[in-house]
């Protein structure tokens, strides 16, 4: 059974960089049917994708946080990381690791999702 | 960016009930779409994709559909599980993924 966690800091000061890391269990990060993404939600609000990358490194990002998002790969260690920079009291949400179902040359869609971390950006 | 308008935002129902979401897209995405299923404290959980097909494990009192850039979610007999937030998710790749703005099914 698949399993995706996710792991960092629950505290991060303004103007800092956050970093999440998503640990995959029960299947290989490698595989080509899969992408891997990151979400979040800010308490009480809805949902917003951050990014995702494929195996190979190729990354697609949200464009309104594309300039503070950087999306990367371990595949040795079977994780995936998100650093988010610059961070404010805006970016105080849960934030998610999941992965992505590719179940057509352009579609893919989140199937498995972590439990979700609560960071919050604070002095 | 595509824009994802879901209505209603609150719906109120009974155990029974058969309830329908919808999901208009403000342009046309084809059938790159999901619903996903959130409860309070939880990751969301999808419930169909490509518009209309039911993910493997889901009850089939779950369906979709689609008309142009109009997608619906009907349930067609509410349990008492059901009682949750909705969501519809856009899924082309090469497009960024947007989600509606929620749809909260509480209890009558």
């Amino acid at each position: 059974q698949l399993q995706v966690q996710e792991s960092g800091p629950g505290l991060v000061k303004p103007s800092e960089t956050l970093s999440l890391t998503c640990t995959v269990s029960g299947g290989s990060i490698t595989s080509n049917t899969y992408y891997w993404g990151w979400f979040r939600q800010p308490p009480g609000k809805g949902l917003e994708w951050i990014g995702s990358i494929y195996y190979s490194g190729n990354t697609y990002y949200n464009p309104s946080l594309k300039s503070r998002v950087t999306i990367s790969i371990d595949t040795s260690k079977n994780q995936f990381s998100l650093k988010l920079s610059s961070v404010t009291a805006a970016d105080t949400s849960v934030y998610y690791c999941a992965r992505l179902r590719i179940y057509d040359i352009s579609g893919s869609y989140p199937d498995y999702w972590g439990q979700g971390t609560l960071v919050t950006v604070s002095s | 960016d595509i824009q994802l308008t879901q209505s209603p935002s609150f719906l109120s129902a009974s155990v029974g009930d058969r309830v329908t979401i919808t999901c208009r897209a403000s342009q046309g995405i084809s059938s790159y779409l999901a619903w996903y299923q959130q409860k309070p404290g939880k990751a969301p959980k999808v419930l169909i994709y490509a518009a209309s097909t039911l993910q493997s494990g889901v009850p089939s009192r779950f369906s979709g559909s689609e008309s142009g850039t109009e997608f619906t979610l009907t349930i067609s007999s509410l349990q008492p599980e059901d009682f949750a937030t909705y969501y519809c998710l856009q899924l082309n790749t090469y497009l960024p993924m947007t989600f509606g703005q929620g749809t909260r099914l509480d209890i009558k």
